[in-house]
């Protein structure tokens, strides 16, 4: 089975520091999502890209999160500084133009 | 905006019971629409979809409805099993590039 590939599964960091999360997404899948996930918000949705290009960003707190896809294989989350609320899993998913997302395993990233 | 809204957010049932989960959506625009399964500590995955050229696909135990004038799907799960509990979560998109809503989950639970 195809795989989307997440970096690192668990991260513990102390608050002020940079995070970042990395994602390989499905070969040939040209739709990239970043969603974070908690247990009171469900999936919320804090960016995509379609063909590397970003499409939608604005679920993301801009002051502290960004996110590239700087080759077709990678996408990446970073988030600097990092605050305790930043706490959550945070899932990269691939698709095929918007069908049938393919979520990786997720990161699970523990500010404290 | 678009949105998705998923109702009940939590449902029992006893083991071999059917299951049932409804959707209802805002964007009349959207034809596509998935089912995710999501078991506790794993990736959201994708378990059935439908499109809005049919009303009713089924595999196996699971099945979907679609009622596009009313705006609402629904996920039937019969004859229910333990491994059946998980947080289901539907969605909505438009083909063509925009991106999917998410409903807020059900969390099912199969008593056995």
């Amino acid at each position: 089975d195809a795989r989307v590939t997440q970096t690192p599964r668990h991260k513990v960091t102390e608050m002020g520091q940079e995070v970042t999360m990395r994602c390989q997404p499905i070969l040939g899948h040209n739709t990239v999502f970043w969603y974070r996930q908690t247990m009171m918000q469900g999936l919320e949705l804090l960016a995509y890209f379609r063909n590397r290009a970003p499409l939608d960003d604005s679920g993301m707190p801009k002051d502290r999160f960004s996110a590239e896809m700087p080759d077709a294989t990678l996408a990446t989350l970073k988030i600097q500084p990092s605050e305790p609320r930043d706490s959550a899993v945070y899932f990269c998913a691939s698709a095929e133009l918007n069908y049938g997302y393919t979520f990786g395993s997720g990161t699970r990233l523990t500010v404290v | 905006g678009e949105n998705v809204e998923q109702h009940p957010s939590t449902l029992s049932v006893q083991e071999g019971d059917s299951a049932v989960i409804k959707c209802t959506y805002s964007d009349s625009a959207s034809n596509y629409f998935p089912w995710y399964k999501q078991e506790l500590g794993k990736r959201p995955q994708l378990i059935i979809d439908i499109r809005s050229n049919v009303g009713e696909k089924k595999d196996q135990r699971i099945a979907v409805t679609l009622n596009k004038t009313a705006k609402h799907f629904s996920l039937h799960i019969t004859e229910t099993q333990p491994e059946d509990s998980a947080v289901y979560f539907c969605a909505a998109s438009r083909s063509g590039g925009f991106k999917t809503i998410f409903g807020a989950g059900t969390r099912l639970f199969v008593k056995a």
